[in-house]
């Protein structure tokens, strides 16, 4: 069964930049079946595509940040990662990783829990 | 971008209603539309994919439908655990985008 965690930093500072690592379990993160993406949600607001990312490398991010964010992948490690950088407090809000299915017309099909991200100094 | 709206933005039913959501995309997206549940705390869940399709595990009563750009969540008779809200998403553009969610509460 696959499993998908964040990890990283729950508090980062006005200006600097947020960095998170989603860890994948029981899949391979070089299958060409799947890709990975990240998804936000800031308190009391609804779910926020941030970016995507295919196993070449490859790299989509949501156009209303502003060409922040930086998605990589590391299969040496079966982890992607996701940099937002000039963070501000809008940028406070639960940031989860998920799995893109291919063979489901790209639907989110699995997610890690998530994991707070509050911006203040 | 592809935009989406839902409508209604939330709602009130009693258990073993009939519940339909409506979730609208800005340009055709054909059927790459999918339905999500989320419960407080929780990470989403994906109900149903490709417009249509079940997703393993879930239960009968919901059942999604449409193409191109109008599109329908339907919960056949609603259930305690079904009280959530309820997200759409085109997978159409590589520029993912979210409907602003459909919360369902109890009448």
């Amino acid at each position: 069964q696959v499993q998908l965690q964040e990890s990283g930093p729950g508090l980062v500072k006005p200006s600097e930049t947020l960095s998170l690592t989603c860890t994948v379990s029981g899949d391979s993160i070089s299958s060409s079946s799947y890709y990975w993406g990240w998804v936000r949600q800031p308190p009391g607001k609804g779910l926020e595509w941030i970016g995507t990312i295919y196993y070449s490398g490859t790299t989509y991010d949501n156009p209303s940040l502003k060409s922040r964010v930086t998605i990589s992948v590391d299969t040496s490690k079966n982890q992607f990662s996701l940099r937002v950088k000039s963070v501000t407090a809008a940028d406070t809000a639960v940031y989860s990783c998920a799995r893109v299915n291919t063979g489901m017309l790209d639907a989110f099909d699995m997610w890690g829990q998530g994991t707070m991200v509050i911006v203040s100094s | 971008d592809i935009q989406m709206t839902q409508s209604p933005s939330s709602l009130s039913a009693s258990v073993g209603d009939r519940v339909t959501i409506t979730c609208r995309a800005s340009q055709s997206i054909s059927s790459y539309l999918n339905w999500y549940q989320q419960k407080p705390g929780k990470a989403p869940k994906l109900l149903i994919y490709a417009a249509s399709s079940l997703q393993s595990g879930v239960p009968s009563r919901f059942s999604g439908s449409g193409s191109g750009t109008d599109f329908t969540l339907t919960i056949s008779s609603l259930q305690p655990e079904d009280f959530a809200t309820y997200y759409c998403q085109q997978s159409h553009s590589t520029l993912f985008t979210f409907g602003p969610g459909t919360k369902v509460d109890i009448k």
